[in-house]
């Protein structure tokens, strides 16, 4: 299996910060990567899919880049409403999540 | 606006089964591959199991393989997990998900559904 290792578990930001995490895959997955942000009571919603690929509705202040092994989620001018605990996920091969990182204020 | 709703969660003992259920409404159902994903409260996300537009493919985790059983019925617009033999470590939210591209069986989710609880208890 593939596994998927996020990094950090958890920060601390301020509003208008700019927030950088990282997903390493286990083996390369090209560009099979996808990052999610969870609230709690809130259903999952996606960010970026295929790495960099902005999802309809979402700010552009999300950005992903990265390939092969080593991805990048990042956060520009964090605003009140994204601290929340983002999660990446590979496609490559079957569907394996990072551990989450908690975005906390 | 996509909607999925799960329900059929609860408090299950060990051994026993349990259906969860999951509602869509506002795309076309049947061109797309479905999901289920869970969550253990406070802890990560694991995939469970995926069912192609026709139910011609269904695909399971190996923690799961041979005691759930993901199915769909499009003419009512739902998704279904049995789940047989459950253990204490299925304890779990359990969601359904959409797959992004309808060409697509596997990939990102651009829809989830808020999740139901099973908690697996003696």
């Amino acid at each position: 299996d593939i596994q998927m290792t996020q990094s950090p578990s958890s920060l601390s930001a301020s509003v208008g910060d700019t927030v950088t995490i990282t997903c390493r895959a286990s083996q390369t997955i090209d560009n099979f990567l996808n990052w999610y942000q969870f609230k709690p009571g809130k259903a999952p919603k996606l960010l970026i899919y295929s790495t960099s690929n902005l999802q309809t509705g979402v700010p552009s202040r999300f950005s992903g880049s990265g390939s092969g092994t080593h991805f990048t989620l990042t956060i520009s001018s964090l605003q009140p409403e994204d601290f929340a605990t983002y999660y990446c996920q590979q496609s490559y091969h079957l569907l394996t999540f990072g551990g989450g990182t908690k975005v906390e204020i | 606006e996509v909607q999925l709703v799960e329900s059929g969660g609860g408090l299950v003992q060990p051994g026993r089964s349990l259906r969860l259920s999951c509602a869509a409404a506002g795309f076309t159902f049947d061109d797309f591959a479905m999901h289920w994903v869970r969550q253990v409260p406070g802890k990560g996300l694991e995939w469970v199991a995926g069912i192609s537009w026709g139910s011609a493919v269904a695909t399971y985790a190996d923690s799961v393989k041979g005691r759930f059983t993901i199915s769909r019925d499009n003419a009512k617009n739902s998704l279904y997990l049995q789940m047989d033999s459950l253990r204490l470590e299925d304890t779990a939210f359990y969601h359904c998900a959409k797959v992004l591209h309808s060409e697509t069986y596997w990939g990102s989710f651009d829809s989830w559904g808020q999740g139901t609880l099973v908690t697996v208890s003696s």
